[in-house]
């Protein structure tokens, strides 16, 4: 069974701190997301990557970083985290073998709330 | 205008009620699009999808496509509660710059199914 696991399901931090969200996936996928859900707002892609050690913005970078040393994990990196980033984060992958379709396979999501 | 527009509901219906579900997009060159479900404290998952316009279908289930009204619907016949989730239209997009194929998502419908 496909899986893809986030290693927090709840977080609470406190403005300024670093933060770091895990994501592994066992599924050899090259793709994988991180994306933010707000209430009103959807899901927001932050960045993906299609390789290792290879990343790419999305439609909200600002103030996020990532890292993907290995191809099963992407790590969401919130600097010093802020208010405004309290949310829901939900991590990704996909494989090009299933192309045209891309569909994603998503985890069961990190709720992170910045005091 | 974005690419994916979706009312975000809440949507209520009674049980063993017919569901409409609808999106609306602005791009026609658009091929495939797909329907994700996410219950509560989950992340979303895949559906169904449909490949340019006409109706596909599984169970109760039932996605429809108008290319020329760039319009697409999620049908649910005999809707239970156990469908009380909510609903994300989603559209494959190829981003610039990397070799991925991800999702631009909807805002998703909340739908409740009251017993």
């Amino acid at each position: 069974d496909v899986k893809v696991t986030q290693s927090s399901r709840y977080l609470v931090k406190r403005t300024g701190e670093k933060v770091f969200l895990e994501c592994v996936q066992d599924m050899d996928h090259e793709n994988m997301f991180w994306y933010r859900q707000d209430p009103g707002l959807g899901l927001r892609l932050i960045y993906f990557s299609y390789d290792v050690k290879m990343k790419e913005k999305g439609d909200i970078p600002e103030g996020y970083s990532v890292s993907r040393e290995k191809k099963e994990r992407f790590s969401l990196i919130l600097e010093s985290a802020s208010t405004n980033q309290t949310s829901m984060y939900l991590c990704a992958s996909s494989s090009v073998q299933t192309k045209p379709t891309g569909e994603l396979f998503f985890g069961e999501g990190s709720r992170l709330t910045v005091l | 205008q974005k690419e994916v527009e979706q009312d975000p509901g809440p949507l209520s219906v009674p049980e063993g009620a017919i569901v409409s579900l609808n999106c609306t997009y602005s791009n026609s060159a658009f091929q495939y699009f797909m329907w994700y479900r996410q219950y509560s404290r989950k992340g979303p998952e895949l559906l169904m999808y449909t490949y340019s316009s006409g109706n596909k279908e599984d169970g109760r289930f039932t996605a429809q496509v108008d290319k020329s009204s760039k319009y697409i619907s999620l049908f649910i016949r005999d809707s239970q509660p156990s469908d009380s989730a909510t609903y994300l239209c989603a559209i494959p997009q190829r981003y610039s710059g990397g070799g991925a194929d991800g999702l631009t998502f909807g805002k998703g419908t909340h739908l409740i199914i009251q017993p």
